[in-house]
């Protein structure tokens, strides 16, 4: 099946910093691209979409001014964590889903997450 | 807007045996594909089994299986034959079949199989 890859897989970063996720479509093109972000023992919330070459769409009550969103290519969509803070700290998963796939099918892919700890 | 119901947080169970997780969903539209996934402590989200809602068929995939019920709007996962790898958090999620459209996902069922 289509892989999906993030990094970092881990990262830890002192509060006020800016932390980069990257997620990429390693064997497939993906014009639309999700950020989910999942606190522990929850389901995981949709944050944004992210369309290549376009802004991307934030759910409500997501700061798009603090989450920003970069899709700038086919295969890699970018999410900044920008002065990060303790309340930041969850597991960001992206997914993708295959241009080609059409439909829903089963042609939505999930990266292995990124886990994220503000100190 | 589409919505996802678990409404079992918690599901004990022993090796061998057939274990049923419940799912109702909510949409307005005709279109749509339902979606299990798995996901163990590791955090990846697994793809086990889909259901599209005009397929009459009920999908299946090895010992997983959707009990699809349009008129319910229920999508129960049915897991034969427990194994202890089957430990893990189970999400039901859904989405419409439009482009662009992201999976809304349930609250999730944390899945105990003891032997």
């Amino acid at each position: 099946g289509a892989v999906v890859s993030q990094h970092p897989s881990r990262v830890i970063c002192k509060s006020g910093t800016s932390v980069k996720i990257e997620c990429r479509s390693l064997d497939f093109q993906a014009t639309t691209m999700f950020w989910y972000r999942q606190f522990p023992k929850q389901s995981l919330m949709l944050m944004a979409t992210s369309n290549e070459g376009s802004k991307a769409t934030y759910e409500q009550g997501v700061e798009k001014d603090k989450f920003l969103i970069n899709h700038a290519s086919l295969t890699l969509s970018t999410l900044t964590v920008t002065s990060a803070h303790p309340e930041d700290s969850s597991f960001y998963i992206c997914s993708a889903r295959d241009n080609l796939g059409g439909g829903a099918g089963n042609e939505q892919f999930f990266g292995p997450g990124t886990r994220l700890t503000v100190l | 807007a589409q919505k996802i119901t678990q409404t079992q947080p918690g599901m004990f169970v022993q090796e061998k045996e057939a274990v049923t997780l419940d799912c109702t969903y909510d949409t307005s539209d005709q279109s749509y594909g339902l979606f299990w996934y798995k996901q163990p402590s590791s955090g990846e989200m697994i793809f086990l089994i889909y259901q599209g809602s005009y397929d009459e068929q009920n999908a299946t995939e090895g010992r997983y299986s959707l009990n699809f019920q349009k008129a319910r709007k229920s999508a129960n996962l049915v897991i034969s034959a427990s194994q202890l790898g089957d430990s893990a958090m189970y999400f039901c999620a859904m989405t419409l079949n439009q482009a662009g459209t992201a999976l809304i996902f349930g609250k999730g069922t944390t899945l105990s199989v003891s032997s």
